[in-house]
């Protein structure tokens, strides 16, 4: 079965404080995902790496930076945290689905974040 | 850029009726998926179904079934017979291949708004 997991469930943190969100997956996948998902907004993704050390912005990577250091770990940095980024954070995974195309992607449990 | 719209913001339904949840997909692309996910309370995303562009036949599952049509960028998911265990937040995503965004795409999924879906006993 694959699993992806997420250092935390919960987390609450103060304004300006440096955050980090830590996602493992243990499937060996290429890809890994970091989401933000508010209501009425869906999921909008922050970052993804399709490599170890490689990285790319998705939609709204303001505020955010990632590391992949390793293949099975992929961490979010929320350098100043602030009130906005209060929210689901949710991590995935995929394999590289190649000329099949991309395949499914395997979610964390989440973390929901509040910054007061 | 892709874009994915679920009209529906939430459904409210009495056990035992069938429901229909909406999706509509914006892509310039030829070749792409689509995705359904659900995420129950518990909060973890269960992938539903894969679709590719070049494969229009419909699908069932058990309860599941659903309706993809090229024609109207549609891709509309069905519950007969809902349960109370139905009651979820369903995603519609979109993901186009690889190849036709020059190979730094990687699957990236582009989500709907989501449905929430409360099913009544």
């Amino acid at each position: 079965d694959v699993k992806v997991t997420q250092s935390s469930r919960y987390l609450v943190k103060r304004t300006g404080e440096k955050v980090f969100l830590e996602c493992v997956q243990d499937m060996d996948h290429e890809n890994m995902f970091w989401y933000r998902q508010d209501p009425g907004l869906g999921l909008r993704l922050i970052y993804f790496s399709y490599d170890v050390k490689m990285k790319e912005k998705g939609d709204i990577p303001e505020g955010y930076s990632v590391s992949r250091e390793k293949k099975e770990r992929f961490s979010l940095i929320l350098e100043s945290a602030s009130t906005n980024q209060t929210s689901m954070y949710l991590c995935a995974s995929s394999s590289w689905g190649g000329l099949a195309g991309a395949g499914e992607q395997f979610f964390g449990p989440g973390t929901r974040l509040t910054v007061l | 850029a892709q874009k994915v719209t679920q009209a529906q913001t939430e459904i409210s339904v009495v056990e035992k009726e069938d429901v229909t949840l909406d999706c509509v997909y914006e892509t310039r692309d030829t070749t792409y998926y689509l995705f359904w996910y659900k995420q129950p309370p518990s909060g973890e995303l269960v992938f539903l179904i894969r679709r590719n562009s070049f494969d229009e036949q419909n699908e069932i599952s058990g309860r599941y079934s659903w309706n993809f049509q090229k024609s109207t960028s549609s891709f509309n998911f069905t519950i007969t017979a809902s349960q109370v265990v139905d009651s979820a937040v369903y995603f519609c995503a979109l993901s186009v291949s690889p190849l036709n965004a020059g190979g730094t795409s990687y699957g990236k999924l582009t989500f709907g708004q989501g449905t929430i879906l409360t099913v009544h006993p």
